[in-house]
């Protein structure tokens, strides 16, 4: 069975810090991993990895997938804030599907 | 990205009566869409995939004749949820995929169901 595992499941940092969220996956014919974002409200789309090594970066958020180990890590520098959110990994289930496989999450927390 | 917008962002209604829910692409036309539901502090759970211009399939577990999917155009979802009871209360989500043809999905706000 597919399936996606963040960890960890929850972080407090200050603001300023600079944190690491893991996740890893286990996907027959792997296709890609999505990285989401999640206040209060639905999802947002932060970056879609499909090649290893080659690094993401949106501002202080940038995320990179190794898929000989089978993980993406996404890193944000400088956290805000704002920064506070679930943030979501994702991959396609196996087998050509276009339905996504989620991880339950990390919960970032960024304390003043 | 592509914008996709759900109706209502909340709503309470009474056990026993129905709900609608909408989910539009707004710049692009969707063939397919995916509802989700979330509990507190859980991740999304896809409930069905729905399919423009024929039958929405679910995933398993998911009762397809209390949760009733309609996809009739390219740019319109909706979910209805019949005979609403307390348990069904949730975070419904739509979201469609990347009209660019990569595996991205776009999310809808998300509607706050309360049944009471």
């Amino acid at each position: 069975e597919d399936k996606v595992v963040q960890s960890p499941l929850s972080l407090v940092v200050h603001e300023g810090d600079t944190v690491t969220l893991n996740c890893s996956y286990e996907v027959t014919n792997f296709r890609s991993l999505l990285w989401y974002k999640q206040e209060k409200k639905a999802p947002t789309f932060l970056f879609m990895l499909t090649s290893s090594g080659i690094e993401k970066k949106s501002g202080r958020l940038s995320s990179i997938l190794d898929k000989k180990e089978l993980f993406s890590i996404l890193n944000i520098t400088a956290t805000q804030t704002g920064d506070s959110a679930v943030y979501l990994c994702a991959s396609p289930r196996g087998g050509g599907s276009e339905k996504l496989v989620f991880g339950k999450g990390t919960k970032l927390t960024v304390n003043p | 990205g592509a914008v996709v917008s759900q109706h209502p962002s909340w709503v309470i209604c009474k056990s026993g009566t129905s709900v609608k829910i909408e989910c539009r692409s707004l710049d692009f036309q969707a063939t397919t869409m995916f509802w989700y539901r979330q509990f507190p502090k859980q991740s999304l759970m896809l409930m069905a995939t729905s399919n423009e211009g024929s039958k929405a399939t679910y995933e398993q577990g998911v009762e397809k004749d209390k949760f009733l999917i309609n996809h009739a155009s390219l740019t319109l979802s909706t979910l209805t949820v019949t005979s609403a009871h307390p348990e069904d209360s949730s975070f419904y989500i739509c979201s469609a995929r990347d009209p660019q043809g990569t595996d991205t999905q776009y999310f809808g706000p998300g509607t706050r169901l309360t049944v009471l």
